[in-house]
């Protein structure tokens, strides 16, 4: 089955202390991206890759780090979070950029940072 | 950046009832796409529309790009639409995408 996963669904954590979210996808797709989804904000692109080691910044980069050392896997590091990233985060992937080909989300992520 | 305004914020149907969703971008785009968020949170693609209309089912979209804006059409409505519309344009060479502001759509029996 085509599917974007998230790990982990939940998580509750506390200001400092490291955390990856992982997303990975198995439908060969090239473009691949992080969104956090605030209430009154609505969703906010943090990063995006083009391909293996080929990243760039969204709207909202700051405080996060992300790495794209294969194809199929995107996780997101927030090295020393705040509670300002609590959040619910998505993971998207599609076949390639520009917009022309079906973005699939994963399920979520919902973060609190105490 | 790119400004994406969506309009209504809110809309509360009766089912079968018809409605019109409209998504206003601030700048030139390089493509457009609809998404729906499920009452459970999912988010799915409903369209890719840079330009034209396109119809999937009782869901149809337009995209006048040259004065940019487009609208969601949703016919029959049905209690499965309820959730959160959002269309979402690509900007920044085409890699960049940024979410309008959405619809929260409730469907009634």
């Amino acid at each position: 089955e085509a599917q974007v996963t998230q790990n982990p669904r939940y998580l509750i954590t506390v200001t400092g202390k490291k955390l990856t979210v992982t997303c990975s996808q198995n439908m060969n797709h090239e473009y691949m991206s992080w969104y956090r989804q605030d209430p009154g904000l609505g969703l906010r692109q943090i990063y995006y890759s083009m391909n293996v080691e080929v990243t760039d910044k969204g709207d909202v980069p700051e405080g996060y780090k992300v790495s794209r050392k294969e194809k199929r896997n995107f996780p997101l590091i927030l090295e020393s979070p705040s509670p300002n990233q609590t959040s619910l985060y998505f993971c998207a992937s599609s076949l390639a950029g520009q917009g022309t080909d079906t973005q699939y989300f994963g399920p979520g992520t919902r973060l609190t940072v105490l | 950046g790119i400004q994406v305004e969506q309009s209504p914020p809110d809309l509360i149907l009766q089912e079968g009832a018809n409605s019109t969703l409209r998504c206003n971008f601030s700048d030139s785009v390089n493509n457009l796409q609809w998404f729906h968020q499920n009452p459970w949170g999912q988010l799915i693609n409903l369209f890719y529309i840079p330009s034209g209309t396109k119809q999937n089912g009782r869901l149809s979209a337009t995209t006048v790009a040259t004065e940019r804006y487009s609208l969601l059409y949703i016919s029959s409505s049905q209690t499965t639409d309820s959730g959160v519309y959002f269309c979402a344009v690509f900007t920044g060479g085409g890699n960049k995408l940024t979410f309008g502001t959405g619809t929260q759509l409730k469907v009634e029996l």
